[in-house]
């Protein structure tokens, strides 16, 4: 069975531009998390979609949205890019989205700003 | 709030020496404990779920103990490739729904031959 795919891996990109990144979930999976994972902070929770809808949210600026589609992938979104925002951002998926439910990560988008 | 800590931050084991990870928490009515793995620049590989105190789980040299506040993560005679972050995470109950966690810091493990 396939894991959590992410693309792209790596991406650079220069402030105040935007990026988009890519996550398709394991085969039968319904609910998408995002994490941001920085050497000072950790990993931090992003947003969760479940079914197409977004059902919480982290504490991070309107600036990062994302989407999920009716296939479950999903799509996360930065816009006006700060230096900052450099991180590798996670993409997990778990079968049923519930609380104690197991969330399987992908490898990651290394995302540079500079 | 809920919070999870982890320590130590990091740990430099001697191959074959014995040691433990902590993972303490606080949440109001713990619904399960997650350990899990990160090599560098990969994301985590997920390794066991804790859902009550005295609960243990196995598998291969690792071994995950919960109780009321904390839970360790047992490592008997590791080898060179145990070398990874190890992180533990609570799920975050906002709203009785949702799949959230809160990770604490990882402890960076080293093993050297």
């Amino acid at each position: 069975k396939a894991g959590v795919t992410q693309t792209p891996r790596y991406l650079i990109k220069t402030r105040g531009q935007q990026v988009t990144l890519s996550c398709s979930p394991i085969s039968g999976h319904r609910s998408v998390s995002w994490y941001q994972q920085t050497p000072g902070q950790g990993l931090q929770f992003l947003f969760e979609y479940f079914s197409e809808t977004q059902r919480n949210k982290g504490n991070f600026p309107g600036r990062f949205s994302g989407r999920q589609f009716s296939n479950s992938r999903s799509e996360m979104n930065v816009s006006t890019l700060e230096l900052g925002d450099s991180a590798l951002y996670l993409c997990a998926s778990s079968k049923t989205g519930g609380p104690t439910d197991t969330q399987y990560f992908g490898p990651g988008t290394r995302l540079t700003v500079l | 709030e809920d919070q999870v800590t982890q320590s130590p931050e990091a740990l430099r084991l001697q191959e074959g020496e014995s040691s433990s990870l902590n993972c303490s928490y606080t949440v109001s009515g713990l619904r399960g404990l997650f350990w899990y793995r990160q090599d560098p620049g990969k994301g985590p590989e997920f390794l066991f779920t804790l859902y009550s105190a005295g609960e243990e789980k196995e598998k291969e040299r690792l071994k995950a103990t919960l109780t009321k506040k904390e839970s360790f993560l047992h490592i008997t005679a590791p080898k060179p490739e145990d070398s990874a972050t190890y992180l533990c995470a609570v799920p975050v109950d906002w709203n009785n729904a949702g799949n959230m966690l809160t990770f604490g810091g990882g402890t960076r493990l080293m093993v050297k031959p």
